[in-house]
């Protein structure tokens, strides 16, 4: 597609239900992130993966989130038994590159998923 | 104490002023910097990346990289109206894939 694709947009979740965020990268993208953004905050690092290979999940906050990327496109990040700190809008984002040395890997960022756990 | 920081403003600054953003960073190991714009609600959009010491210019936008004091800047000559949003400083490391460290942001208005 034209850009980083998200769904839902906006998501209101009771505390203790799962939820699934989908991200739909650009077409041809290797690399996918996703990222957390609370209020006031920077994005923060989740996860990544190349292809369908998920190389670093050291950002993920609790065994509750789980990400996968089965074909190498779409992906989907899912919270189990959501709290309310995991109230906050999850970025993905994607790149063309894989693997690169200059460390100038531009990203892509999608609109975001809203999610707000009451 | 966070890798990457910025002043959370909000800086205010007159239209057609030169409005300075900066960022410092403490890990030495990074290599490439990059600003960000986020509008409120919406997602980050590149304005620029710098991995070498100097400046680097880009129409209106110049960011200045210095390395030995691990600091990077953003300067918005002219500014507009429009170019209130929050401005985001990441940071990356060499070889890899290169996940973006970022800073909480620094809130910019300009006001007519």
């Amino acid at each position: 597609g034209a850009g980083v694709s998200q769904s839902p947009r906006y998501k209101v979740a009771k505390r203790g239900q799962d939820v699934a965020l989908r991200c739909d990268p650009i077409s041809g993208h290797v690399s996918l992130f996703w990222y957390q953004q609370a209020l006031g905050q920077g994005p923060e690092f989740l996860t990544y993966f190349q292809n369908e290979a998920q190389l670093d999940k050291s950002g993920l906050p609790s065994d509750r989130f789980f990400a996968e990327r089965p074909e190498g496109s779409v992906s989907t990040l899912k919270i189990q038994r959501t709290q309310k700190e995991d109230s906050a809008v999850y970025l993905c984002a994607s790149s063309i590159q894989g693997l690169t040395l200059s460390g100038a890997n531009v990203l892509t960022f999608g609109a975001g998923s809203r999610l707000t756990v009451l | 104490q966070k890798e990457v920081e910025q002043n959370s403003g909000p800086l205010s600054v007159p239209e057609g002023a030169i409005a300075s953003l900066n960022c410092t960073y403490s890990d030495r190991g990074s290599q490439s910097f990059f600003w960000y714009r986020q509008y409120s609600g919406k997602s980050p959009e590149l304005i620029m990346f710098i991995y070498s010491n100097g400046d680097k210019e880009d129409g209106r936008f110049t960011a200045q990289l210095n390395k030995a004091s691990q600091y990077v800047s953003l300067l918005i000559r002219d500014s507009q109206p429009s170019d209130s949003a929050t401005y985001l400083c990441a940071m990356s490391f060499g070889g890899g894939y290169n996940k973006l460290i970022f800073g909480a942001g620094t809130r910019l208005a300009v006001h007519p």
